[in-house]
């Protein structure tokens, strides 16, 4: 099975921060990775898929990187929508999820 | 706009068996890669059951933690799909989400609300 670590675990920003969430893959995923954002009480959402494509909707602000076992994700402008708990996963072979990070006010 | 729609959820007993389904008034399930996607109250996501689409077999995957216990199928004539869940543990006790797939590839796309279910004597 594919272990999914992210880091943090939480990570306290203010309005305006650039913020990165990171991922690592105990093996190679190639670029078969997709993150969410999921609010309290709510579905996740999709944002990113394939590393670092957009899904049709999501702002622009958000970006992905990365490939075969590290990745990233960032928010270029914190905005008070995103505070939120966030979640990689990988694809490559069936599917496993990170533990989530939680990005919280400062 | 609500999508797919989770029933079936619970209250139910270690060792029982529950049936949970997924309709959709959106999409046409047998068309796309269907999973079942649970979170645990305060935890993480977990995958837990794939079935492919009817072009691609409708085989179906099953993480370690459920197999042999949990089934998943698909009605395509009433396009619902299901997790049956059997033998059931107070680990299993979760929202299980119902989540779409519209690429050939396991990302998801496509969230329901969640069905909860309780695990408890």
């Amino acid at each position: 099975d594919i272990q999914m670590t992210q880091s943090p675990s939480t990570l306290s920003a203010s309005v305006g921060d650039r913020v990165t969430i990171t991922c690592r893959a105990s093996q190679s995923i190639s670029g078969w990775l997709a993150w969410y954002q999921q609010r309290p009480g709510k579905a996740p959402k999709l944002l990113i898929y394939k590393a670092s494509s957009l899904e049709s909707g999501v702002p622009s602000r958000f970006s992905g990187s990365g490939s075969g076992t590290d990745f990233n994700l960032t928010i270029s402008s914190l905005q008070p929508d995103d505070f939120a708990t966030y979640y990689c996963q990988q694809y490559s072979s069936y599917s496993s999820f990170g533990q989530g990070t939680k990005v919280e006010i400062k | 706009d609500v999508q797919l729609v989770e029933s079936g959820g619970g209250l139910v007993q270690p060792g029982r068996s529950l049936r949970l389904s997924c309709t959709s008034s959106a999409f046409s399930l047998g068309d796309y890669g269907l999973s079942w996607v649970r979170q645990a109250p305060g935890k993480g996501l977990e995958w837990v059951s794939f079935i492919r689409g009817k072009a691609y077999g409708g085989t179906t995957e099953y993480a370690a933690s459920v197999k042999g216990r949990f089934s998943i199928s698909r009605d395509d004539s009433k396009n619902i799909a299901y997790l049956q869940l059997s033998g059931l543990k107070t680990e299993d006790a979760a929202v299980y989400f119902c989540v779409l797939s519209t690429d050939y590839y396991l990302y998801f796309n496509h969230w329901g609300q969640g069905t909860l279910v309780t695990v408890s004597s």
